[in-house]
């Protein structure tokens, strides 16, 4: 059975940093991409952030670029979200989500989700 | 990037069929086969019901089905049941620097 469990999510000032993490089980964590899509209090989704099997390609949304930083340790089958210089509108609940295929390149489809993790950025 | 266009809501009695479409342009929708369908309960994560526009996972019931014509997207869900109300969302791959991007959303209620 797959699983993905965030965690790190809580209460941060603007302005500050936040590190997110995803531990996966299940299934073959280095044959598949990975990804970040968070939603809003009651909102839609939106796609953060992606990373192919082996970090060689990596993908931002417009809205995060330059301030969000995904990575994956393969050895711990973890995936991790560095959030920096975070605002206001960051506040969201975050979902670690398993891609159905190795690469980003397209993205294709978002295959299992976890329950998520909330973020609130506010002084 | 824009989100894709849903509508905000659709309803059906039970039994009946439903289509939600989906609708973005030539650099994403249309561009790409590469939709995909998720489904959310209230307090729930996304469930991943269609991909590759008409492709149903293992354990989807066939009940819901995917299509797509020139920049629109479409899913059906026949036989409607209690258990569809819910909301729905698509996306698709995008050829803009976001890579992927997601619809609006729309509440489907069962009457």
């Amino acid at each position: 059975e797959v699983q993905l469990v965030e965690s790190g999510g809580g209460l941060v000032q603007p302005g500050r940093s936040l590190r997110l993490s995803c531990a996966a089980s299940g299934f073959t964590f280095d044959d598949y991409a990975m990804h970040w899509v968070r939603q809003a209090p009651g909102k839609g989704l939106e796609w953060v952030s992606g990373i192919s099997w082996n970090s060689g390609s990596i993908g931002y949304a417009d809205s995060v670029k330059g301030r969000f930083t995904i990575s994956r340790d393969n050895a711990k089958n973890s995936l991790y979200l560095q959030m920096n210089s975070l605002r206001a509108e960051d506040t969201a609940l975050y979902y670690c989500a398993k891609g159905g295929r190795s690469d980003i390149f397209p993205v294709g489809c978002f295959e299992y989700w976890g329950q998520g993790t909330l973020v609130t950025v506010s002084s | 990037q824009s989100a894709l266009t849903q509508p905000a809501s659709v309803s059906g009695s039970p039994g009946q069929s439903i289509t939600i479409s989906c609708t973005g342009t030539s650099s994403d929708v249309g561009g790409y086969n590469y939709v995909s369908w998720y489904q959310q309960h209230p307090g729930k994560a996304p469930k991943l019901m269609i991909y590759d526009v008409s492709n149903r996972p293992s354990g989807v019931s066939n009940r819901f089905s995917g299509s797509k014509s020139g920049n629109t997207a479409s899913l059906t869900i026949s036989g409607l049941q209690a258990e569809d109300e819910a909301d729905y969302y698509c996306s698709s791959y995008t050829s803009s620097s976001t890579l992927e991007v997601f619809g609006t959303g729309t509440k489907v209620t069962v009457l």
